[in-house]
């Protein structure tokens, strides 16, 4: 089946405790995407990947890192979070990076809630 | 940069009726794609529709329709004979054709719907 997955599903932790939230995608998506979903914000995106090693911020970078080393992967790690980050995340992944032909649509995990105390 | 604008922040329909969720848009492009997102209480974000901005249909799946207005600006998604499994919070999104390989979308605040029995 077809599909992106993120683990944890919820995870709660401490202010400075360095945490990753896992992503892998079976479709062999190039692209691959960051995003964190907040009350009355909506989804706004973190980070991004348009293939292995290449990897650049997004809207609310700050606080975050990520690594493309394989195609299927897209780690997300915080290295010293705090309360701040308290959100649902979300990994996403496409076929395709952009561009006026490229209707394909994010295809997302399930969502990782994060809360940091 | 583009902003998705969800006024309304919860509706409420009776089941085998017909809702219609508003999304307007801001943005100096005439090129871009329009999503809309269901998200249930499962916390997935389930692609329910997407409309290409240089087609002058509107796109339809199923129960689902929309009615784009270019020059409006305008993106509102119609639910035809609502069931109990239609309640979820619905989430506008666009994205830009000129981001590079970016597949980034832009979205709305969300709007819970709920489903009277």
């Amino acid at each position: 089946e077809a599909q992106v997955t993120q683990n944890p599903r919820y995870l709660i932790t401490v202010t400075g405790k360095k945490l990753t939230v896992t992503c892998s995608q079976n479709m062999n998506h190039e692209y691959m995407s960051w995003y964190r979903q907040d009350p009355g914000l909506g989804l706004r995106q973190i980070y991004y990947s348009m293939n292995v090693e290449v990897t650049d911020k997004g809207d609310v970078p700050e606080g975050y890192k990520v690594s493309r080393k394989e195609k299927r992967n897209f780690p997300l790690i915080l290295e010293s979070p705090s309360p701040n980050q308290t959100s649902l995340y979300f990994c996403a992944s496409t076929r395709l990076g952009g561009g006026l032909l490229d209707n394909s649509p994010l295809h997302f995990g399930n969502g990782t809630r994060l809360t940091v105390t | 940069a583009q902003t998705v604008t969800q006024s309304q922040p919860e509706m409420s329909v009776q089941e085998a009726e017909t809702v219609t969720l508003s999304c307007t848009y801001d943005t100096s492009e005439s090129d871009y794609y329009l999503f809309w997102y269901k998200q249930p209480p499962s916390r997935q974000m389930i692609l329910v529709i997407r409309q290409e901005a240089y087609k002058q249909q509107n796109a339809t799946e199923n129960r689902f329709s929309v009615n784009f207005q270019k020059a409006a600006k305008s993106f509102s998604l119609k639910i035809s004979d609502s069931q109990l499994g239609d309640a979820a919070m619905y989430f506008c999104a666009y994205r830009s054709v000129f981001n590079g390989a970016n597949s980034k979308l832009t979205f709305g605040k969300g709007i819970t719907l709920s489903v009277r029995p």
